[in-house]
C-alpha cells in the first residue's frame, strides 16, 4: 500500500529565516505531487505540483519555491521567510488517471 | 470560471440528528466530485468519490453523497451523526485534461451531544 509523509509535523522560525519541508511517497513510482497551504480558517490553496522529477509548475507568486530531487520526494523551501508564510502545509500525490488525491499529516509552520 | 461552492461555513447538529452539507460546483468538463474530512491538526481523508454511473454513491463512516447534473450539486449526507463527525468536509472536483483538484471553502460541522 501507498503512504505518505511529511516532516517536520510542527516548524517554528523567525522571519527572515530559510524553510524546508519535505514530502515523500512510498509504495508507488512516478505519482503528481501537490503543496497546498491552508491558512487558519480558510480552504487549501495549491501552490505546487508536479508530475515528474524537476518539473514543477507554480500556481501562486509568492515567498515559496518547490523541488522534486527524486521521483518520489517533493520539497518546499523558502530563502526569507514571511509572517504571511505561517500556516497548515499539507502534501498529496495521485497517479495517473486517478484524480483522487491522499494527502499527507501535514506541516504547522508558524513565523514568528 | 471553474470553481467549488460550499454555501455553509460552520453548521452545528445535535448527536443523532441527520446530516447534509452542501456543495455546489461549476466546471467545464465531466466532473469528477468528491469528499474530504479533516480533523483537527491532520490531513484531509478522502470521504468518498463519484466518477460516474450510479448517482448516489457511498463512503466510508456511514456517508453517501448524491451527484445531480441539473443542478450541479454534489451534497454529503449521513441519517445520524456521531460525535466523532464534528471535522471540516471539503467538496472537490476534478476532470478533464488536468491532474489538479479545485476545493471548496469548507464546512465545520459541530455535533452537540
Amino acid at each position: 500500500s501507498q503512504t505518505i509523509h511529511q516532516w517536520p509535523a510542527t516548524l517554528v522560525q523567525p522571519v527572515g529565516s530559510p524553510l524546508s519541508l519535505e514530502c515523500t511517497v512510498e509504495g508507488t513510482s512516478n505519482p503528481n505531487l501537490y503543496w497546498y497551504r491552508q491558512a487558519a480558517g480558510r480552504g487549501l490553496q495549491l501552490l505546487f505540483y508536479s508530475v515528474g522529477i524537476g518539473q514543477i509548475s507554480s500556481e501562486v507568486p509568492q515567498n515559496l519555491s518547490a523541488s522534486r530531487p527524486q521521483d518520489r520526494q517533493f520539497i518546499l523551501s523558502s530563502k526569507k521567510l514571511l509572517l504571511s508564510d505561517s500556516g497548515f502545509y499539507l502534501c498529496a500525490w495521485n497517479k495517473g488517471t486517478n484524480y483522487e488525491q491522499y494527502f499527507g499529516p501535514g506541516t504547522r509552520l508558524t513565523v514568528t | 470560471a471553474q470553481s467549488v461552492t460550499q454555501p455553509d461555513i460552520h453548521i452545528t447538529v445535535s448527536e443523532g440528528a441527520s446530516l447534509e452539507l452542501r456543495c455546489n460546483y461549476s466546471y467545464g468538463a465531466t466532473p469528477y466530485l468528491f469528499w474530504y474530512v479533516q480533523s483537527p491538526g491532520q490531513g484531509l481523508q478522502l470521504l468518498l468519490k463519484y466518477f460516474s454511473g450510479d448517482t448516489l454513491v457511498q463512503g466510508i463512516k456511514g456517508f453517501e453523497a448524491e451527484f445531480k447534473r441539473s443542478q450541479s450539486s454534489f451534497n454529503l449526507r449521513k441519517p445520524s451523526v456521531h460525535w466523532s463527525d464534528a471535522a471540516e468536509y471539503f467538496c472537490a472536483v476534478g476532470g478533464g485534461n488536468t491532474d489538479k483538484l479545485i476545493f471548496g471553502t469548507g464546512t465545520r460541522l459541530q455535533v452537540f451531544p
